[in-house]
């Protein structure tokens, strides 16, 4: 099994301000990584998939870099809505989730 | 715009069977794979299994001797079987559709682009 670990588990941040959340995986997984956001009672919503290729419709303030063992999603300047849980995913051998990071408003 | 609807029982015993049905409406089904993700309340996300319009499928280790993934390609539409529930299958359950993102030394990749609004499972006596 492919473990993905995520930190922070919670992040406590501002409106306006650059956040980085970090993802590792237990061995390589090349680029074949996925950024989830979910809101309370809603599914999880796809915003980076291939490491750092962004969703259409997804805003460009969020971006995704790494490959090997080792993934960040970074959002460049938050917004009211981006406040949420994140989730990495592997796909490189069957699928597997990090434990998610809740950014909360500071 | 390709949209997933979920639906199944909501509410069930201990050792029952769950069973919960996903329609895909507005898109091809024949070119994509097709899953099942799961969120007990309050922690993360749990992939349970997957299929493809032919049949093929592919299941979560941890849980794949009580599950079983069908496909009705008439109707557009894949099921979920879960056998032998228990109060730790309770969770959110969503379909999704993964999408091919390329192949690399013969070997293909998929990540899940859309995803069913969820249905709450509760097992409970």
């Amino acid at each position: 099994d492919i473990q993905m670990t995520q930190s922070p588990s919670t992040l406590s941040a501002s409106v306006g301000d650059r956040v980085t959340i970090t993802c590792r995986a237990s061995q390589s997984i090349r680029r074949w990584l996925a950024w989830y956001q979910q809101k309370p009672g809603k599914a999880p919503n796809l915003l980076i998939y291939d490491a750092s290729s962004l969703e259409s419709g997804v805003p460009s303030r969020f971006s995704g870099s790494g490959s090997g063992t080792e993934f960040t999603l970074t959002i460049s300047s938050l917004q009211p809505d981006d406040f949420a849980t994140y989730y990495c995913q592997q796909y490189k051998s069957y699928y597997t989730f990090g434990q998610g990071t809740k950014l909360e408003i500071k | 715009q390709v949209q997933l609807q979920q639906w199944g029982a909501g509410l069930l015993k201990p050792s029952e069977t769950l069973s919960l049905t996903c329609a895909v409406y507005g898109g091809s089904f024949g070119t994509y794979y097709w899953s099942w993700i799961r969120q007990p309340p309050g922690k993360g996300l749990e992939w349970i299994g997957e299929i493809y319009h032919s049949g093929t499928t592919n299941y979560n280790p941890s849980l794949k001797s009580r599950v079983t993934i069908s496909v009705d390609t008439s109707k557009n539409q894949f099921s979920l079987k879960l056998t032998s529930v228990t109060a730790a299958d309770t969770a959110v359950y969503y379909c999704a559709r993964e999408r091919d993102s390329g192949s690399y030394l013969g070997d293909y990749y998929y990540y899940m682009d859309v995803w069913g609004r969820g249905t709450t499972v509760t097992v409970s006596s």
